[in-house]
């Protein structure tokens, strides 16, 4: 079964600092969707970015990026000119491309990012 | 253009009894997955709904159950609520030919039972 793991609970930033979140997953498949979800207080999930296991290019959008490293299993997501928006809880999340629309998303335990003023 | 809408947002409930809680799709979306989140911890998914019919299912036992209706709304009831029931359930729509690109998820109906 894959799993999904991300091992700090709780991360501070400045900001306008740069902020890594780390997750790594288990999985024995080969092609595979990661994400990082945003879970403010108002509790609603909003996407952050997506990565294509099969792309080798390290997914970006605006000030987020991930640093997508296969072979280990690792997924991190690195937040740059941090703002006082950006503080929520982050989940990393796995989706197994085979079997299409059927498949679920797994998601770690989260990381609660704060961001100092 | 509404996103994923649910109601209740909160509900508290007495152990034994039964609940239903509801979500509207985004719209032009066709696919609802339904998913628990206990204090503390990432969502854990319950079942998906496509086409009015259960397509897959999580680790959730048979109290568990659920509806999709013909404008792709979709309903969770669980019965016999025992209190590790209490949890935020959120929905998320999704386009069945799409589903890898994008789950939208709704705001989560919080639910206590005491």
């Amino acid at each position: 079964a894959q799993t999904v793991t991300q091992s700090q609970p709780e991360m501070s930033v400045q900001e306008a600092e740069t902020v890594t979140l780390s997750c790594t997953y288990d999985t024995s498949e080969s092609d595979y969707y990661l994400f990082w979800y945003k879970q403010p207080p108002s509790r609603q999930m909003i996407l952050v970015i997506r990565q294509e296991a099969y792309k080798q290019q390290n997914a970006t959008e605006n000030r987020f990026s991930v640093n997508f490293q296969k072979a280990a299993k690792s997924f991190s997501l690195k937040i740059s000119d941090s703002q006082l928006g950006d503080a929520a809880m982050y989940f990393c999340a796995y989706r197994r491309e085979y079997g299409g629309a059927t498949n679920k998303l797994i998601f770690g335990t989260g990381t609660l990012l704060a961001v100092q003023p | 253009d509404a996103g994923v809408t649910q109601s209740p947002t909160h509900l508290i409930k007495t152990r034994g009894q039964q609940v239903t809680l509801r979500c509207s799709p985004k719209s032009g979306h066709d696919t609802v997955s339904w998913y628990q989140q206990a204090l503390g911890q990432g969502p854990q998914f319950i079942f998906q709904y496509y086409e009015e019919e259960e397509r897959q299912r999580g680790n959730f036992p048979d109290r568990f159950s659920g509806h999709q209706f013909p404008n792709y709304s979709s309903e969770l009831n669980v019965n016999a609520l025992l209190l590790g029931d209490s949890a935020l359930y959120l929905c998320a729509s999704s386009r069945w030919d799409r589903d890898a690109y994008e789950q939208y998820f709704g705001p989560g109906t919080r639910l206590t039972v005491t």
